[in-house]
């Protein structure tokens, strides 16, 4: 079973940003904050992780709160392409080779003109 | 680089008929993954390979086998397919990111859409 909740779905204007929200209320002190997004018909695209720490990256900010329950993806300046499902995952970080990703439904992010 | 790689990107078999989806990265990676992808849902783990020579089950092992045919490939057969079985199949891959060895992101590829009549 998936370890965060999502909405459904929610919109955005292009060029505004997109705040998606996640709650992950049951994670453990060594599971990191993924996400992912995957654009109709394409294989998941990985975007960012973090632990604790705010995060930045070239695609997006991931805020996770103090007390790690939940966690804010934005996307500063949303664009069409950025019209996808977005999967927020909670998993450990392994110091081994693998690293299974556990998918919910995610949520649908719809960017309007 | 091409990344990762699947084959066929499309195949329609008829019930209890076999097939083998093909995958393959230009990586380097350890690790490789089957997911399925079912209409509306998220990916959910047929099985995995940590690295060349082990395999192991994920949420969904039922009915599939796999190959670590080495460390680029990977492939899923499908004995005697079953209607349930249609879905989109996601071939995925992931190495050692940084020096502790932490692994961090996986690369999918583009999916093989298969349909059981």
């Amino acid at each position: 079973d998936a370890k965060t909740t999502q909405p459904t779905s929610m919109d955005c204007a292009e060029g505004r940003a997109a705040n998606l929200p996640c709650n992950h209320s049951t994670i453990s002190g060594n599971e990191y904050v993924y996400w992912y997004r995957q654009i109709h018909s394409q294989g998941p695209q990985y975007i960012i992780h973090g632990l604790k720490n705010n995060e930045t990256n070239e695609m997006a900010s991931l805020i996770i709160t103090e007390d790690r329950k939940s966690s804010t993806l934005i996307l500063p300046h949303a664009t069409l392409r950025d019209t996808a499902v977005y999967y927020c995952i909670v998993e450990p970080i392994t110091t081994g080779a693998n690293s299974k990703l556990t998918f919910g439904k995610g949520i649908t992010l719809s960017v309007r003109p | 680089n091409a990344g990762v790689t699947q084959n066929p990107k499309f195949q329609v078999l008829k019930t209890g008929q076999s097939m083998t989806l093909q995958c393959a990265q230009d990586m380097n990676h350890n690790s490789m993954y089957w997911y399925r992808q079912d209409p509306g849902m998220g990916l959910r783990l047929i099985y995995y390979s940590a690295s060349e020579g082990t395999t192991d089950k994920g949420e969904v092992p039922n009915g599939y086998n796999v190959s670590r045919l080495n460390k680029r490939e990977f492939s899923l057969r499908l004995e005697s397919a079953a209607p349930s079985q249609t879905s989109v199949y996601f071939c995925a891959s992931s190495g050692f990111t940084s020096p502790s060895g932490r692994v961090y992101e996986q690369y999918f590829g583009p999916g093989t859409r298969l349909t059981v009549t």
